[in-house]
């Protein structure tokens, strides 16, 4: 299985600041990374895929980069309704997500 | 508009075997080529991917469960369905359904049902 780590598990931020979430797979997987937000008791919702393309629909301060192994989920300028879970997740092999990193308000 | 629904027992034996329909709304699983799926996640924890099922019927499993679960289509009812055999404590989670977007089991998942919480106990 290609593993996926992010970075950190858990920090607090204040909005507007800009956060920057890593994830590391354990071999390359080219751009086939997906980024995901999680509210609690809700459902995983898309934010990026392939990497650095953005799912429709979600704000332009959301940005994804990396290839290879190494990727990073940006958020511009944190509003209040960002603070939630963040997952990446690789699609180069069957599908598999990191750990989460939970975002909370400073 | 497309939307996932996720059915089934809330409360399961352990050793018993857990089956849940996802129902499809919106559009059609048998006129479109794409994959869909089951992914769960435990209390507290992160999302585990359980296993797709193409339009087609060709079935592909997490390796780690790949010996206990089960993946179908009823294209009549637009639904496809999950059971998981010989269950514990462990399978103890939210099982949700999810469209994967394009043709490939190698894909992200969009949209995602609600979900539904499966607890294990006796």
């Amino acid at each position: 299985a290609i593993r996926m780590t992010q970075s950190p598990s858990s920090f607090s931020a204040s909005t507007g600041d800009r956060v920057t979430i890593t994830c590391r797979a354990s071999q390359d997987i080219s751009s086939y990374l997906a980024w995901y937000q999680q509210k609690p008791g809700k459902a995983p919702k898309v934010l990026i895929y392939d990497a650095s393309t953005l799912q429709s629909g979600v704000p332009s301060r959301f940005s994804g980069s990396g290839s290879g192994t190494d990727f990073t989920l940006t958020i511009s300028s944190l509003q209040s309704e960002d603070f939630a879970t963040y997952y990446c997740q690789q699609y180069y092999s069957y599908p598999y997500f990191g750990q989460g990193t939970k975002l909370e308000i400073k | 508009q497309l939307q996932l629904q996720e059915s089934g027992p809330g409360l399961v034996k352990p050793s018993e075997t857990l089956s849940l329909t996802c129902t499809v709304s919106g559009g059609s699983i048998s006129r479109s080529s794409y994959y869909w799926g089951w992914i769960r996640q435990p209390p507290g924890k992160g999302l585990e991917w359980i296993g797709s099922i193409y339009y087609s019927g060709s079935t592909y499993y997490n390796p780690s469960l790949k010996s206990r679960v089960t993946i179908s289509e009823d294209t009549s009812k637009n639904q496809f369905s999950l059971k998981l055999s010989s269950v514990t404590a462990a399978d103890t989670a939210v099982y949700y359904c999810a469209r994967l977007p394009g043709n490939s089991n190698y894909a992200w998942f969009d949209p995602w049902g609600q979900g539904t919480l499966v607890t294990v106990s006796s």
